[in-house]
């Protein structure tokens, strides 16, 4: 089993929809949470960090359920630019040299 | 424009050449990474360093080696590419080690034959 898996995708929805991605993780004494974006042949970048009650920065939610051991994302209001890929991470030991990410859920916006 | 240069863009390279991967960043970040990106599997942390003059190994070391002479310079070598190291390597550097924020560089396409 993966340490971290991801819904495979690709998902595809029109724009103004909204979309959730879910993520679970193996290891129960991760630390922290993210969510990372990565566009067609470029470098991931960090959209959120997920906090144990959960936190939302605009259009975007995200939820952890420690005891289920698994997080989510929640695109509200889906827009052409929100099409990427996007990473679920969880760092296992608190520190940066022990981050697992998931394979990545591929989402579609279309007009 | 601060941020994490790494070079070449991509590679084409024979099998049992030699090949150093190149990372700046000037962000004066301490602690700097190295990852690979294969279809179908998460990035995977190959080495890492927290701090000028050292280094770890990180999930899959095997076939790799690093140096940090200083802080902004993180070097990858492949010291006998093999095909299994096709792959797309990514950079990446963070404050400290415990500073979770990961910045990324571009990443380098490298094609072993």
């Amino acid at each position: 089993r993966k340490e971290v898996e991801q819904d495979p995708g690709p998902f595809n929805v029109p724009e103004g929809a909204t979309v959730a991605f879910n993520c679970t993780y193996s290891n129960s004494a991760s630390q922290s949470f993210f969510w990372y974006r990565q566009d067609c042949r470029k470098e991931p970048k960090l959209l959120m960090s997920v906090y144990s009650s959960g936190n939302e920065d605009g259009r975007f939610t995200a939820q952890l359920n420690r005891a289920s051991q698994y997080i989510s994302l929640l695109i509200r209001d889906s827009k052409l630019s929100d099409s990427a890929t996007y990473l679920c991470v969880v760092n296992g030991r608190g520190n940066n040299n022990d981050m697992r990410f998931g394979a990545g859920t591929r989402l579609t916006v279309k007009p | 424009i601060a941020g994490i240069t790494q070079a070449p863009t991509s590679q084409i390279l024979a099998a049992g050449r030699r090949m150093t991967l190149r990372c700046t960043q000037d962000m004066r970040h301490n602690a700097m990474y190295w990852y690979r990106q294969d279809l179908g599997l998460g990035l995977r942390l190959i080495h890492y360093s927290n701090t000028a003059g050292t280094t770890g190994k990180g999930e899959v070391p095997d076939g790799y080696s690093v140096s940090r002479a200083n802080t902004d310079d993180f070097p990858l070598t492949l010291a006998s590419a093999v095909p299994s190291q096709t792959s797309v390597y990514f950079c990446a550097s963070s404050e400290t080690l415990t500073k979770n924020i990961q910045y990324f560089g571009a990443g380098t396409r490298l094609s072993v034959l």
